[in-house]
């Protein structure tokens, strides 16, 4: 079944720690984007890609960072620069970076400090 | 920046009543979406409706945009127990092609 997997479902940083989300996706799409969730509030862009080895800052860049080196695999490093990064990372697809392309969602990745 | 701002944040009815949500923006869309999020799992997408629409259905969805009033409704008719989700609206406005969600509505479904 074609989908979006994101792994692992829950992951615990370390003061001080990088840790790395991952995303693979098997839909054949362009563009890949990684949203976070804070309890009570929409869903915030943090970093997108149009396409491989590609990839734009969104609206909460700062102590992120991201790869794009294949197509189906979009992965997010959460790193000691990002201060306050409890929250709910949702990574999702599109068939092209278009302005009426629905969002495929993967299930999540809840990441807590330790 | 752009957001919606869903109305009510939280609405609980019971089995085979209907529920309304509402979401209203600040400045010129081209499209509106909504999302159907379970808890602690990703977001589904609903339906689509184009600055130049004014009503889509899909299934018992029905979903309508004004955009003199810069707002949208989503129509959910005879709920179900398996409606009871959180439901996101999200717009892209001007050249920016970038989805911005609101804050979303609980709803709950009694049996």
């Amino acid at each position: 079944d074609g989908g979006i997997t994101q792994s692992p479902k829950y992951l615990f940083r370390k003061e001080g720690q990088n840790v790395t989300l991952s995303c693979e996706q098997n839909l054949n799409h362009d563009a890949m984007y990684w949203y976070r969730q804070d309890p009570g509030q929409g869903l915030r862009l943090i970093y997108y890609s149009q396409i491989v080895n590609d990839f734009q800052k969104g609206d909460i860049a700062e102590g992120y960072s991201v790869s794009r080196e294949k197509k189906e695999s979009f992965p997010l490093t959460v790193t000691s620069a990002q201060k306050n990064p409890t929250a709910f990372y949702l990574c999702a697809s599109t068939r092209q970076h278009r302005l009426d392309e629905k969002l495929f969602f993967g299930s999540g990745t809840q990441l807590s400090v330790l | 920046s752009q957001q919606g701002e869903e109305d009510p944040q939280a609405l609980s009815i019971q089995e085979g009543e209907n529920a309304t949500m509402n979401c209203s923006y600040k400045t010129s869309i081209n499209n509106l979406q909504w999302y159907r999020q379970n808890s602690g799992r990703g977001l589904v997408h609903l339906i689509l409706i184009r600055s130049n629409e004014r009503e889509k259905h899909s299934g018992r969805l029905r979903v309508t945009l004004d955009t003199s009033k810069k707002s949208s409704s989503l129509l959910i008719t005879a709920s179900r127990a398996a409606d009871t989700a959180s439901y996101f609206c999200a717009m892209t406005t001007g050249a920016n092609s970038k989805l911005t969600f609101g804050k979303g509505i609980t709803l709950s479904v009694r049996p």
